[in-house]
C-alpha cells in the first residue's frame, strides 16, 4: 500500500529565514506529487504540481517554490520567510489525474 | 477558476441524527472528492466520486454531475464524525476546495 510522508510535523520559523518542507512517497512510482497551502479556517489552496522529476508547475506567484530531485520527493523551499508564509502546507499524491491522497501536513509559524 | 461552495458552513448534530451536506460548482469537472478533516489537521478520503452514487458504511455521497452538485449524506451520526468536511472538484491535476462544513455532533 502506498504511504506519504511530511516532515517536519511543526516549525516555527523567525522572518527573513530560509524554509524546507519535504514530502516522500513510498509504495508507487512516477506519482504525480502536489503541494497545497491551507490559512486558519480556511480550504486548501494549490501551489505546485508535479508529474515527474524535474518537472514543476506553479499555480500562484508567491515567495516559495517547489522542487522534486527523485522521484517520490517533493521539496517546498524558501530563501526569505515572510509573515504571510504561515499556515498548514500539505503534501498529497495521486496516480495519474485521478484521486489524490494527503499527508499529515506541516504547521509553519513565522514570527 | 472553477467556483465550489459548501453548505451549511455549520452543523451541529446531535449523536444518531442524519444530515446532509452540498457541494455546488460551477463548471464540468472530471474529479470530485470528499474528505473529511480530524482534528490534527488530516485530511481523510471518503469518496472519490466524479459521478454517480456510492456508499461506505453510515456514510453515502451522490454526484449529479449533469447538474453540478454533490451531496455527502450522514447517518446515525457519532461524535467521532466531527470535524470539517470538504468538497475539491476539478479537471486533470487541480483541485478546488470549497471552504468546508464544520461538523459537532453532540453526544
Amino acid at each position: 500500500s502506498q504511504t506519504i510522508h511530511q516532515w517536519p510535523a511543526t516549525l516555527v520559523q523567525p522572518v527573513g529565514s530560509p524554509l524546507s518542507l519535504e514530502c516522500t512517497v513510498e509504495g508507487t512510482s512516477n506519482p504525480n506529487l502536489y503541494w497545497y497551502r491551507q490559512a486558519a479556517g480556511r480550504g486548501l489552496q494549490l501551489l505546485f504540481y508535479s508529474v515527474g522529476i524535474g518537472q514543476i508547475s506553479s499555480e500562484v506567484p508567491q515567495n516559495l517554490s517547489a522542487s522534486r530531485p527523485q522521484d517520490r520527493q517533493f521539496i517546498l523551499s524558501s530563501k526569505k520567510l515572510l509573515l504571510s508564509d504561515s499556515g498548514f502546507y500539505l503534501c498529497a499524491w495521486s496516480y495519474n489525474y485521478n484521486e489524490q491522497f494527503f499527508g499529515p501536513g506541516t504547521r509553519l509559524t513565522v514570527l | 477558476g472553477i467556483q465550489v461552495e459548501q453548505s451549511p458552513p455549520d452543523l451541529i448534530l446531535q449523536e444518531g441524527a442524519n444530515s446532509t451536506l452540498r457541494c455546488n460548482f460551477s463548471d464540468s469537472v472530471n474529479n470530485l472528492q470528499w474528505f473529511h478533516q480530524n482534528p490534527w489537521g488530516q485530511l481523510i478520503n471518503l469518496f472519490y466520486i466524479p459521478s454517480g452514487t456510492k456508499q461506505n458504511g453510515r456514510l453515502s455521497a451522490t454526484t449529479v454531475a449533469t447538474e453540478r452538485y454533490s451531496l455527502l449524506y450522514i447517518s446515525s451520526s457519532q461524535t467521532t464524525d466531527s470535524g470539517v468536511y470538504f468538497c475539491a472538484v476539478g479537471n486533470d491535476y487541480k483541485l478546488s476546495f470549497g471552504a468546508g462544513t464544520t461538523v459537532t455532533v453532540r453526544a
